[in-house]
């Protein structure tokens, strides 16, 4: 069954340093999704492309964070420079178009640690 | 805008008894409506979607959930809890029915479902 890869699993990294993430999607689904998932709290969008557009970053600080999926492909996520309060699961979904797009299949996400 | 509630953040009940996990949503129009499930240190898992004029709505597992307009709810329910079930659960809104738009899910805050032997 195909599925959402995300990389790396767990990553820790200090005060303002950059720190970056990896997601491929379903191969064919057109959408994908970034979510930011605070422990203890659902997860909340942080930014959405359709194709190598952006949808909707309204969530995204932009001042620190940028996302890119410049092949409508795979995905990154960039956070520069990290805060503590960035520690939290960074979670990738991607979805069809249309009336499937109703369902959307999540990565096993990558744990942020900030120190 | 929508919103989504799930009114317990933790639910412990025993092996092989009934579950329960309330939901309820807030919005402006028709919504479509999951449950995901996330085990520890793992993705978000699909349980089960309502996205139709079915109001019950069985999903993997065993869990089955029923939409009441009337009440704005959606729960999910197992007659009977397995210790693999321990996990937690997410409540969430989507997309209007029918509107076959791509847009955010909006979820709830999680309910910890702990099952005791």
């Amino acid at each position: 069954e195909a599925e959402v890869a995300q990389s790396p699993r767990y990553k820790i990294t200090e005060k303002s340093q950059a720190v970056a993430f990896w997601c491929d999607p379903i191969s064919g689904h057109a959408t994908l999704y970034w979510y930011r998932q605070i422990l203890g709290q659902g997860p909340e969008l942080l930014v959405q492309f359709q194709d190598e557009s952006v949808v909707d970053d309204s969530q995204l600080p932009k001042d620190r964070f940028s996302a890119e999926r410049l092949k409508g492909v795979d995905s990154t996520l960039k956070i520069q420079p990290a805060e503590l309060g960035d520690s939290a699961m960074y979670l990738c979904a991607s979805s069809l178009l249309g009336r499937a797009a109703y369902e959307q299949y999540f990565g096993p996400g990558t744990r942020l640690t900030v120190t | 805008a929508q919103s989504v509630t799930q009114l317990d953040s933790h639910v412990s009940v025993s092996e092989g008894t009934p579950v329960l996990l309330r939901c309820n949503y807030s919005s402006s129009y028709s919504p479509s409506l999951f449950w995901y499930v996330q085990h520890p240190n793992k993705g978000l898992q699909l349980l089960l979607k309502y996205t139709s004029a079915a109001t019950l709505v069985k999903g993997i597992n065993g869990f089955e959930a029923e939409f009441k307009k009337s009440e704005t709810s959606f729960h999910l329910t197992k007659p009977s809890a397995h210790m693999s079930d321990a996990a937690e659960y997410f409540c969430v809104a989507g997309p209007q029915i029918s509107s076959g738009s791509a847009r955010q899910l909006t979820f709830g805050s999680g309910t910890q479902l702990t099952v005791l032997p």
